[in-house]
């Protein structure tokens, strides 16, 4: 019953491949997010999406390919694996409007060869 | 004891003492805030928020505090026990067309030692 779930938990790949990231929640919320956090535990927003539609994409490259599906899913795909991807991307969710809290999934660890 | 989050510095309290995890925000707009706690090899955590019509707020052994002249957060945590230890973030909300916007500070560190 995790109310924010997300796989794989780990990846590891090589460079130049293409990988997916799924995340689901059963919260009932509209919006969902992509979070990235770098070795430094810096967390930065990427995108979110409310009820499917792309709200905030934080000039992230455009290897980076959300998709939502319907408004319980959000994943993300990406193209073309560099170094510099490693790193723990983190789902998350709220309900719809200002001001709420954000309740994250567990994490996957990217790791690129 | 009490530490600024910057380069995710550590914050190293004795178990039983109170702990005061301090945060500098940026946009003097926000009127959202939060903390996070996050353990090893999961995800972050809500502990407790604040709006910005607030100075103060108190939650269980949990306290944060809004300084919106100096825009200075901070949390502490009363009788620190072994399971408190973790990365702590306070986050600043903005609210933009649909979408909650939560930026980070860049984390506190805190160990609590026996």
């Amino acid at each position: 019953d995790t109310a924010v779930s997300q796989t794989p938990k780990y990846l590891v790949t090589q460079m130049g491949n293409d990988k997916s990231i799924k995340c689901e929640q059963n919260l009932g919320h509209d919006t969902m997010y992509w979070y990235k956090q770098d070795s430094k535990k810096f967390l930065k927003i990427m995108f979110s999406y409310n009820n499917k539609e792309l709200i905030i994409n934080e000039t992230v490259p455009n290897r980076f390919s959300p998709k939502s599906p319907d408004k319980a899913h959000l994943n993300l795909h990406i193209n073309s694996l560099e170094l510099g991807d490693s790193a723990v991307y983190f789902c998350a969710s709220s309900p719809l409007g200002g001001n709420e809290k954000l309740f994250f999934g567990s994490g996957t660890q990217l790791s690129v060869l | 004891g009490e530490s600024v989050g910057l380069h995710l510095p550590t914050l190293s309290v004795q178990e039983g003492d109170n702990s005061i995890i301090n945060c500098a925000y940026s946009n003097s707009a926000s009127d959202y805030f939060i903390w996070y706690k996050q353990e090893s090899g999961k995800g972050p955590q809500f502990i407790i928020d604040i709006r910005s019509n607030m100075d103060k707020r108190q939650g269980q052994r949990v306290t944060v505090l809004l300084n919106k002249t100096v825009k200075h957060l901070s949390l502490q945590i009363a009788a620190t026990q072994p399971g408190d230890s973790a990365v702590y973030f306070c986050a600043e909300n903005s609210y933009t067309g649909g979408g909650n916007k939560l930026t980070f500070g860049t984390g506190t560190q805190l160990k609590v030692e026996l």
